[in-house]
């Protein structure tokens, strides 16, 4: 089974830290997103990475920048954080496309900005 | 700006019955996901519907794509309390590996 796993399941964070949210895959798997889930808004994509150190910005990378070193792993960076990042946050991963287009999710990460 | 929007935005029904959830989208596509979202929890892929398809089925699951309207619905069948969840359609860009998700419908099937 594909397993994507998130540093952490809920996180407080106050305004202005860096915020660290780790996302590791196990499957070898090229693609790897971070969306933000809020209500009414469903997942909106912010970074998108199809190789090693290669990324392309979402629809809303603003506040955001994503680091990926390792295939197995894509990180999300707040830089400074703000109290309207306070949101869920879900990593995915996905196969290059000629094998399928499914995308397998973590369990999330909730983050709480005081 | 967001492609698959679904509807309706909440659905309660008891076990046994069916449940119906649609999805519009606003511009071409070469693929349509549905997902399924347990509460506070990670999306898990249902079933994927080709541009050139116009019905797939997956146990209880049917979905069914009508690209001349431009939407898709998925009809589960004889649910279960353990059907309730928040239901995604997911629909593709210019990049196939990239994908627009809906707002969500959120399905309460009663014991």
């Amino acid at each position: 089974d594909v397993k994507v796993t998130q540093s952490s399941r809920y996180l407080v964070k106050r305004t202005g830290e860096k915020v660290f949210l780790e996302c590791v895959q196990d499957m070898d798997h090229e693609n790897m997103f971070w969306y933000r889930q809020d209500p009414g808004l469903g997942l909106r994509l912010i970074y998108f990475s199809y190789d090693v150190k290669m990324k392309e910005k979402g629809d809303i990378p603003e506040g955001y920048s994503v680091s990926r070193e390792k295939k197995e792993r894509f990180s999300l960076i707040l830089e400074s954080a703000s109290t309207n990042q306070t949101s869920m946050y879900l990593c995915a991963s996905s196969p290059d496309r000629a094998l399928s287009y499914e995308q397998y999710f973590g369990p999330g990460t909730r983050l709480t900005v005081t | 700006s967001q492609q698959g929007e679904e509807d309706p935005q909440a659905l309660s029904i008891q076990e046994g019955e069916n449940a119906t959830m649609n999805c519009s989208y606003k511009t071409s596509i070469n693929n349509l996901q549905w997902y399924r979202q347990n509460s506070g929890r990670g999306l898990v892929h249902l079933i994927l519907i080709r541009s050139n398809e116009r019905e797939k089925h997956s146990g209880r699951l049917r979905v069914t794509l009508d690209t001349s309207k431009k939407s898709s619905s998925l009809l589960i069948t004889a649910s279960r309390a353990a059907d309730t969840a928040s239901y995604f359609c997911a629909t593709d860009r210019y990049n196939f590996n990239k994908f627009y998700f809906g707002s969500g419908t959120k399905l309460n099937v009663k014991p």
